[in-house]
């Protein structure tokens, strides 16, 4: 079974449009991630959820919007697509220990590939 | 977090040891080295941490000199799926955000 699973693997669309990206883990994890990988392949984090409350937002635009129904959950919603916006987005998740220290391992989804024409 | 310097680019044989360096010189006495590797067209994924002391397991070995200003991942017997880009990332104590470099885009020569 996938760890941690997006939908869709592909996505194609026109500039202006909106479109979202899903993501689900079966690990029983606490907190969530959306990375964006861009043409340059520089791997950059967007935003974190924790139990599903917002606790890292990166400066990402507002055009971007996540949204975690359940703690499996952490859904990507973008409005108003713009060239730009191409780029591999991963999802990712960890369990957060209260006690802080090296930090978490987090487990990454295979990818979204969206291109926007 | 502190910056981490790579190579952008190693080749090495297959099945002979891999020795990924790392330079971390401003790295703070509570930042955890972390490597994370990522495979052609695939997510990152978790190698191996440390702190202070070197650290082996299943994977890898990383090797932490004394002043911590830099590191070594360690692959043992390279095989021709370790062929990927190696992250070397420094996390603050308690500090849930991976913050990725360029890393080092490892190729194995059959």
């Amino acid at each position: 079974d996938t760890a941690v699973s997006q939908t869709p693997k592909y996505l194609v669309t026109q500039m202006g449009n909106d479109k979202s990206i899903k993501c689900e883990q079966n690990l029983g994890h606490d907190t969530m991630y959306w990375y964006k990988q861009d043409s340059k392949k520089f791997l950059k984090i967007m935003f974190s959820y924790n139990n599903k409350e917002l606790i890292i937002n990166e400066t990402v635009p507002n055009r971007f919007s996540p949204k975690s129904p359940d703690k499996a959950h952490l859904n990507l919603h973008i409005n108003s697509l713009e060239l730009g916006d191409s780029a591999v987005y991963f999802c990712a998740s960890s369990q957060t220990r209260t006690s802080g220290g090296a930090g978490e391992t987090q487990y990454f989804g295979p990818g979204t590939r969206l291109l926007v024409l | 977090d502190a910056k981490t310097t790579q190579p952008n680019s190693m080749e090495s044989n297959e099945e002979e040891p891999v020795h990924l360096p790392c330079n971390h010189s401003t790295i703070s006495g509570t930042d955890y080295i972390h490597w994370y590797r990522q495979l052609p067209s695939q997510g990152p994924e978790y190698v191996i941490h440390g702190l202070t002391s070197n650290v082996n397991n299943r994977m890898a070995s990383l090797a932490i000199a004394e002043d911590r200003k830099s590191s070594t991942l360690i692959l043992h017997r390279a095989t021709l799926r370790d062929a990927a880009v190696y992250y070397c990332i420094l996390r603050a104590f308690g500090n849930e955000k991976l913050t990725f470099g360029t890393g080092t885009r490892l190729t194995i020569i059959p």
